[in-house]
C-alpha cells in the first residue's frame, strides 16, 4: 500500500539557520502531495501542496517539489524563525476517496 | 465559515464510560475523517466517511463507532472507555476530485483522558 517515510526528530536548529526536512513515498498512482504543520496546542493546517511531477509547492518561505523520479517531496526553507518551531507532517492523496497518508511527523524546534 | 469545529476541547472518562466526541464542518465537503494522534506515532485514522450514511474503517478501529446521517456531521462514540484510548483526536473534511482528496481540513482537536 501507499506509504510515507520522513526524517526522523526531533530537529533543533539557530534562527536564520537552513532547513531541510526529507520526505519519500511508495504509492501505486500518480499522488497528491502535502506537507501540513502543527503548531503547540493546535490541529494540523496545510502549509504546501503540489499535485503533479515537478510542480513546487511554496509557502511562508517554505518550498518543496515534487520528484517523481526520486518519489521524494522535501521541505526546505533558507532561513528559518523561532515562529516555524512546529512539528511537520508529510502526506499523500492518491486516486478517488482513500484516505491521506501521513508520515510520523519532524519536530522542528528554532532557538534564538 | 467556521470550518471544522470539535467539541469538547478537553474531556475526563473513567475506564468503562462511554462518550460522543463531535465533529462539525459547514463546507460541504463529503469526506470526513477522524484521526488519534499519540506521542511519537504520528496520526492514525480510526474511521472515514466518503458521504452521508457511507462510513469504513481506518487503521484502528476498534473500540469506535461512527454515523454519518448529514453532510456536516461526523459524531465520534466510545463505547466503553479504555486507558489505551488516552490521545488527542482530531477531526477533517476534505471534498475529492477524480485525482483523489484535495487538502483536508483539520479541527482543532478533542483531549481524552481515561483514568
Amino acid at each position: 500500500g501507499d506509504s510515507v517515510t520522513q526524517m526522523e526528530g526531533p530537529v533543533t536548529l539557530s534562527e536564520e539557520a537552513f532547513l531541510t526536512i526529507n520526505c519519500t513515498y511508495t504509492a501505486t498512482g500518480y499522488p497528491s502531495l502535502f506537507w501540513y504543520v502543527q503548531y503547540p496546542g493546535e490541529g494540523l493546517q496545510l502549509l504546501l501542496k503540489a499535485t503533479k511531477a515537478d510542480d513546487k509547492g511554496s509557502n511562508k518561505g517554505f518550498e518543496a517539489t515534487y520528484r517523481k523520479e526520486t518519489t521524494s517531496f522535501h521541505l526546505e526553507k533558507g532561513s528559518v524563525q523561532v515562529s516555524d518551531s512546529a512539528v511537520y507532517f508529510c502526506a499523500l492523496s492518491d486516486s478517488g476517496n482513500t484516505p491521506l497518508v501521513f508520515g510520523k511527523g519532524t519536530r522542528l524546534s528554532v532557538i534564538a | 465559515n467556521a470550518g471544522v469545529t470539535q467539541t469538547p476541547k478537553f474531556q475526563v472518562l473513567k475506564t468503562g464510560q462511554s462518550m460522543t466526541l463531535q465533529c462539525a464542518q459547514d463546507m460541504n465537503h463529503e469526506y470526513m475523517s477522524w484521526y488519534r494522534q499519540d506521542p511519537g506515532m504520528g496520526l492514525r485514522l480510526i474511521h472515514y466517511s466518503v458521504g452521508a450514511g457511507i462510513t469504513d474503517q481506518g487503521e484502528v478501529p476498534n473500540g469506535y463507532n461512527v454515523s454519518r446521517s448529514t453532510t456536516e456531521d461526523f459524531p465520534l462514540r466510545l463505547l466503553s472507555a479504555a486507558p489505551s484510548q488516552t490521545s488527542v483526536y482530531f477531526c477533517a473534511s476534505s471534498y475529492s476530485r477524480t485525482g483523489g482528496l484535495v487538502e483536508q481540513y483539520f479541527g482543532p482537536g478533542t483531549r481524552l483522558t481515561v483514568t
